[in-house]
């Protein structure tokens, strides 16, 4: 089975704050995806990524930056944490799309529960 | 861009009954991917159904189906046979073909009580 995890379930930090979240999958996946998820407004994507090195944007990419090093772990870096980052924040990885086997489908961590104060 | 809109924040049913999440979406996209995710309180998002918009053939999994209607943009999950299990809450999610990193745009969500 594919396994995503992430280094915190739980996290509270302060203003002003730089914050590391971390997210290592063991399956070789090529892509790997940085979600916000508030209430009333679904899953946003912040950043991705899909291959050592490469980034794109996502959707709400600003205050954040990540970083993959290595092709099992995606990290997502806060770097002055404010209080509108409080949220949930999801980890996903897939398969590069063009391989057809089930490329499409993401498969998410448990994601990491950030409060700012 | 695409929007993906989830209109029933919550709903509840009874153990063994039927309920229905609806989806509808917008995009100008002919090939895509429709999926419905499940997010139980563990907070673990799994994937229960996924839809190739070029199949028409409904897509089911078990007691889990979709009613998947490509000229009006909808996308709705029929969860059949319900069990506390299923408690949790449900995300739609577009994914065009002409995506080659495979991202996803969901909607906003339904919580769905499973009572006994």
């Amino acid at each position: 089975d594919v396994k995503v995890t992430q280094s915190s379930r739980y996290l509270v930090k302060r203003t002003g704050e730089k914050v590391f979240l971390e997210c290592v999958q063991d399956m070789d996946h090529e892509n790997m995806f940085w979600y916000r998820q508030d209430p009333g407004l679904g899953l946003r994507l912040i950043y991705f990524s899909y291959d050592v090195k490469m980034k794109e944007k996502g959707d709400i990419p600003e205050g954040y930056s990540v970083s993959r090093e290595k092709k099992e772990r995606f990290s997502l870096i806060l770097e002055s944490a404010s209080t509108n980052q409080t949220s949930m924040y999801l980890c996903a990885s897939s398969l590069w799309f063009r391989t057809g086997e089930r490329g499409d489908e993401q498969f998410f961590g448990p994601g990491t529960r950030l409060t700012v104060l | 861009a695409q929007t993906v809109t989830q209109s029933q924040p919550e709903m509840s049913v009874q153990e063994a009954e039927t309920v229905t999440l609806s989806c509808t979406y917008d995009t100008s996209e002919n090939n895509y991917y429709l999926f419905w995710y499940k997010q139980p309180p563990s907070r673990q998002m799994i994937l229960v159904i996924r839809q190739e918009a070029y199949k028409q053939q409904n897509a089911t999994e078990n007691r889990f189906s979709v009613n998947f209607q490509k000229a009006a943009k909808s996308f709705s999950l029929k969860i059949s046979d319900s069990q506390l299990g299923d408690t949790a809450m449900y995300f739609c999610a577009f994914m065009k073909l002409t995506d080659s990193w495979g991202k996803l745009q969901f909607g906003a969500g339904t919580q769905v009580v499973v009572t006994p």
